[in-house]
């Protein structure tokens, strides 16, 4: 149990444009997903807190109008890097909490490495 | 602001040796912890959680809590070259289902 899929794997696009990455429990229903990002050889970065049917939260430094988080359902949320340029290049990975965990543990999805050309 | 704080490393050991990994963390008011393992261009694996004080064991591995000194800790026996990894630790404690992570420490198994 408590699978979490991320698509795609990985993908390579052309600066200015959009990249949509999809993550998605399979097995549980996600109260809460997160989106992180990590760079070489460097720690996760949480990047913004997503709730089924509301806003997401964005950490302090990171731009809402550039990275758009959907959460439509209890089992899919949705990150779009907009206007894409080289620095967003990085590992894109999501977590989701599971609905009946007591203790908030986080499942990680296989994460989406992301070039900008 | 939660902290969560893990000795630098990277920690080598031989294999068939324990490694032994801690970590502390900052808010005392923390309920939930746990250890993930991340492989190189992998994303991290929940492998250990622990909520009440003293020992937890699966497998290979043992978590240890002492909420009074605030730290957490991750035994792993017989070390086998496959658990070469970098071990984050986690802890929870407030709203929204938030992490705390640390930097993380890279174990090196030599055979």
């Amino acid at each position: 149990g408590a699978v979490v899929s991320q698509h795609p794997s990985w993908v390579i696009c052309k600066s200015g444009t959009s990249v949509k990455i999809e993550c998605r429990s399979l097995d549980f229903q996600a109260t809460t997903m997160f989106w992180y990002r990590q760079f070489p050889k460097q720690s996760l970065m949480l990047m913004a807190t997503s709730n089924e049917g509301s806003k997401a939260t964005y950490e302090q430094g990171v731009e809402k109008d550039k990275f758009l988080i959907n959460h439509a359902s209890l089992t899919l949320s949705t990150l779009t890097v907009t206007s894409a340029h080289p620095e967003d290049s990085s590992f894109y990975i999501c977590s989701a909490g599971a609905r009946d965990r007591a203790y908030n543990e986080q499942f990680f999805g296989p994460g989406t490495r992301l070039t900008v050309l | 602001q939660k902290e969560v704080e893990q000795n630098s490393g990277p920690l080598s050991v031989p294999e068939g040796a324990i490694a032994s990994l801690n970590c502390t963390y900052s808010d005392r008011g923390s309920q939930s912890f746990f250890w993930y393992r991340q492989y190189s261009g992998k994303s991290p694996e929940l492998i250990m959680s622990i909520y009440s004080n003293g020992d937890k064991e699966d497998g290979r591995f043992t978590a240890q809590l002492n909420k009074a000194s605030q730290y957490v800790s991750l035994l792993i026996r017989d070390s086998q070259p496959s658990d070469s990894a970098t071990y984050l630790c986690a802890v929870n404690g407030g709203g929204n289902n938030r992490l705390a992570f640390g930097k993380g420490n890279q174990v090196v198994v030599i055979p």
